[in-house]
């Protein structure tokens, strides 16, 4: 079984605030994708990294992928209260369709 | 802009009691697939399935039935309701990689079913 871990688990911040979660597995993944849940609705994917060492920006979240493929990370710059919610990792494994997903990260960003 | 529809929102079963959580997706995705969401666990995949007429076990199957007779239509059932599977329980859609000229798919989740049994 491959598991996904990330950290930390609860965050809570000030708006203008910068933060940074992990995701980290000691399995390979052919990709890597970040949803993030708001309460009472599904996820919804933010961003798929593929290569190792790729980064990726979308607005004020900049999305990383380890060079081995094992780990990422989602560091968000100057958060805001809109961007609280629950942010998950999803390891896609072989034919780009078995998604297995950490326990997430569940953001707090006060104003 | 249906994309994947769940019902019920809410269900209260008691003990024993069996029941079918109702999924459907009008995107024309052949992969669909039913989590659930416990807090700290993250989602963990029940059964999933690639194709109409195809299904096969996820990491937590046991006290789930499915079957995929279209490709719009995915139902989970609960054969005998446990305690344990009172749970936030989330139904899913992809579209193929390969036949999307894409590496990965992407989940379309639905709004979810909130069950509690007694």
């Amino acid at each position: 079984t491959q598991l996904l871990e990330q950290s930390p688990q609860f965050l809570s911040i000030q708006e203008g605030e910068n933060l940074t979660v992990y995701c980290n597995s000691s399995s390979v993944f052919s990709s890597l994708q970040w949803y993030r849940q708001e309460p009472g609705e599904g996820p919804v994917l933010l961003v798929t990294v593929v290569t190792g060492g790729e980064v990726k920006k979308l607005k004020r979240l900049t999305f990383q992928f380890g060079d081995a493929r094992k780990d990422s990370s989602l560091h968000i710059t100057a958060a805001q209260p809109g961007d609280t919610g629950l942010y998950l990792c999803a390891g896609v494994g072989n034919y780009g369709q078995n998604f297995v997903f950490g326990p997430g990260t569940r953001l707090s960003v006060l104003p | 802009n249906a994309g994947v529809t769940q019902t019920p929102k809410f269900q209260v079963l008691k003990t024993g009691q069996s029941m079918t959580l109702q999924c459907a997706q009008d995107m024309n995705h052949e992969y669909m697939s039913w989590y659930r969401q416990d807090p700290g666990m993250g989602l963990r995949l029940i059964h999933y399935s690639v194709g109409a007429g195809i299904t096969d076990q996820g990491e937590v199957p046991n006290g789930y039935n499915v079957s995929r007779s279209t490709t719009e239509d995915f139902p989970l059932r609960l054969l005998s309701a446990a305690p344990s599977q009172t749970s936030v329980y989330f139904c899913a859609s992809s579209y193929t990689p390969w036949t999307s000229g894409r590496r990965t798919g992407e989940l379309f989740f639905g709004e979810g079913s909130r069950l509690t049994v007694l």
